[in-house]
């Protein structure tokens, strides 16, 4: 089956320590993004990557850094510097061909930072 | 600055009926547009989309219009039916733009049995 995984489904750690998100995806798309999610607020794009070895800052991504060493992975890591890292964070990846804009979204992480 | 306005944040309709979720735009660059639906603690799954060539475009019980001088575009759901109760998001893309989504606030839809 292809699709997009993220892992896990809820994190939690304590203020002041790093944090990996996983993103994997097998359906051979060039670009993949992470979004965050607020109660109340859309989603906000934190950065995206189109290639391999190349990636560009979203609009928010001030406390996050990314690699994108293989086209099937794009990990998200949530640094003590973001202010407000307690979120939903959604990956998701698109393919070039065909002119579409659909983006496919993975199920999500859920980071808890007490 | 919100370059995709969902103003409603909320729609409640009885089952079977209409529903109609708005959306508004300012960038005018926008030329492709998405609707996703997303229920809790999930990723959003897409819908329907629409080129700005098109007004209409149907899928369903989708139909989602676009109207370019008004910068406006609606989601038509018909019948609607409880398992449509979720929150659905607009998106905007500019054709070229390196694929990048800007996306609404997202409306709450519930559906009444």
């Amino acid at each position: 089956d292809g699709g997009i995984t993220q892992s896990p489904k809820y994190l939690f750690r304590k203020e002041g320590q790093n944090v990996t998100l996983s993103c994997e995806q097998n359906l051979n798309h060039d670009a993949m993004y992470w979004y965050r999610q607020d109660p109340g607020q859309g989603l906000r794009l934190i950065y995206y990557s189109q290639i391999v070895n190349d990636f560009q800052k979203g609009d928010i991504a001030e406390g996050y850094s990314v690699s994108r060493e293989k086209k099937e992975s794009f990990p998200l890591t949530v640094t003590s510097a973001q202010k407000n890292p307690t979120a939903f964070y959604l990956c998701a990846s698109t393919s070039f061909l065909g002119g579409s804009y659909e983006q496919y979204f993975g199920p999500g992480t859920r980071l808890t930072v007490t | 600055d919100q370059q995709v306005k969902q103003n409603s944040p909320s729609l409640s309709v009885q089952e079977g009926r209409i529903s109609i979720l708005n959306c508004d735009y300012t960038n005018s660059m926008f030329d492709y547009f998405l609707w996703y639906k997303k229920y809790p603690a999930e990723g959003p799954t897409f819908l329907i989309s629409i080129s700005s060539i098109k007004d209409k475009n149907e899928d369903g019980r989708f139909t989602v219009f676009l109207n370019k001088s008004a910068k406006h575009l609606s989601l038509h759901i018909v019948p609607s039916q409880p398992g449509d109760s979720a929150v659905y998001f607009c998106a905007a893309s500019v054709a070229g733009a390196n694929s990048k989504l800007t996306f609404g606030k997202g409306i709450t839809l519930s559906v009444r049995p």
